[in-house]
């Protein structure tokens, strides 16, 4: 079955970075690209950006540009986001998501904090 | 940058039409999407392309579009139906940059 799967809770401290991967699985890796959105504690969804795991281009929201770095393992079939100069305000859960409706499935989440 | 624009909250009986809605300036061009999440789990995809069902959504689920506004109906909700729900689209870049309406809390009592 479609499984995304990312990897575990982080603690960072200010100004450090965090790296949180995406293994995809029994679906054609290359077919569907896949977002990252974030959700801050007691708020929305928030888009971050796209990447297509088959040529590896990306695309982000304005708002994280030079902030965040998208790439792709396509022979784990594995995502991965980075987030640099952290901050409190990036304190949330980061979830990986495969979207292409009705093809739409999404990671577990990862919680990251950020904490002096 | 662009903004897709919710109600906070809406609030129905059990039985009743709950309608949400989601305006943006670049819905004429580009699809709706909604999502449910309940509390502590990922988003759950219950509308796409403005008004279409995912299989395993209930038929009370259903989605329009005219103009700058897109809206979810749940016609009948129920208790279970009580979580967030947010609109998702496009802007008009061609660059495929997603964005999130604020979200809408559905209270279903």
């Amino acid at each position: 079955q479609v499984q995304l799967v990312q990897s575990g809770a982080e603690v960072k401290k200010p100004g450090a970075s965090v790296k949180v991967s995406c293994k995809a699985s029994g679906y054609i890796f290359s077919n569907y690209y896949i977002h990252w959105v974030r959700q801050a504690p007691g708020q929305g969804l928030e888009w971050m950006g796209i990447i297509n795991p088959s040529a590896g281009s990306t695309s982000y929201a304005q708002k994280f540009h030079g902030k965040f770095t998208m790439t792709r393992d396509t022979s784990t079939r594995t995502v991965y986001m980075e987030l640099s100069s952290l901050t409190s305000e990036d304190t949330a859960v980061y979830y990986c998501g495969a979207h292409d409706p009705p093809f739409d499935y999404w990671g577990q989440g990862t919680l990251v904090t950020v904490s002096s | 940058s662009y903004e897709l624009t919710q109600p906070p909250s809406v609030s129905v009986s059990p039985g009743q039409t709950a309608r949400i809605t989601c305006s943006g300036d670049a819905l004429p061009k580009n699809h709706a999407y909604w999502y449910q999440q309940k509390s502590g789990q990922a988003p759950v995809l219950v509308i796409y392309e403005d008004s279409k069902r995912p299989s395993g959504i209930p038929e009370r689920f259903s989605g329009s579009s005219s103009g700058t506004m897109a809206t979810l109906t749940v016609s009948g909700a129920q208790v279970e139906d009580e979580a967030d729900y947010y609109c998702y689209s496009t802007d008009s870049s061609g660059n495929h940059r997603g964005v999130f309406g604020g979200g809408t809390k559905l209270t279903v009592l």
